[in-house]
């Protein structure tokens, strides 16, 4: 079956633009990841959701990123007024109901976001 | 507390030859401990992982050994291959939704 998507693959813009990425979980995958992998580190949580809300966003660096998931499928991370340093992968993950189920994150391929 | 650290940066080993990479970590909540591959250009697959209450879990060639006492965890590659070049990356946590990372190990088996 289909795994997480992610789109786009690729996208650069300038500092002080604004983002959006887009992650696609696999079908029937209630609790969806956002993490940020910068270059030569390991990835870096940002937040969980379980269904349409937000249980956890303690990860989101400031109130310049915003994540979104309205209908508990599909997922989106808006980035505001981009910095140079927010240059990195976005990965995205999704699986059964995460906190204390101990079910597999499985994670797409990522947004590679140069901010120029 | 909620680091995780991970040795080496970088590793090279023969074709055959056992490839070892060790995580450490601080924080005695965390009750899940993952390790992921990491190929070029791809999101990061799950390999192995462990929790606690055992101390060693083997899947084919890959083997996770836990020591409680120490908060040490490994990931030991049996008869690497080239195939297994990639980066790896253990994690840590408490449930599986927030992962702390370890900064990642780049393993290259030479043919």
């Amino acid at each position: 079956g289909a795994g997480v998507s992610q789109t786009p693959s690729n996208k650069v813009t300038e500092k002080g633009k604004y983002v959006e990425l887009r992650c696609d979980p696999i079908s029937g995958h209630t609790a969806l990841y956002w993490y940020r992998q910068s270059l030569g580190q390991g990835p870096e949580f940002l937040i969980y959701f379980q269904g349409t809300g937000a249980a956890d966003d303690s990860g989101l660096p400031n109130d310049r990123f915003f994540a979104v998931r309205p209908e508990g499928s599909v997922s989106t991370l808006k980035i505001q007024r981009t910095e140079r340093g927010d240059s990195a992968v976005y990965l995205c993950a999704s699986s059964l109901p995460g906190a204390i189920s101990y079910n597999e994150q499985f994670f797409g391929p990522g947004t590679r976001l140069t901010v120029l | 507390q909620q680091q995780v650290k991970q040795s080496p940066q970088s590793l090279i080993v023969q074709k055959g030859g056992i490839s070892i990479i060790n995580c450490a970590y601080e924080n005695t909540a965390f009750d899940y401990f993952p390790w992921y591959q990491q190929f070029p250009g791809k999101g990061p697959a799950l390999l192995i992982a462990i929790r606690p209450d055992v101390s060693e879990k083997k899947e084919g060639r890959f083997t996770i050994s836990f020591n409680k006492s120490a908060k040490q965890f490994s990931l030991h590659i049996m008869d690497s291959q080239p195939g297994d070049s990639a980066t790896y990356f253990c994690a840590a946590s408490r449930g599986t939704y927030k992962y702390i990372f370890g900064t990642g190990t780049r393993l290259k088996v030479l043919a």
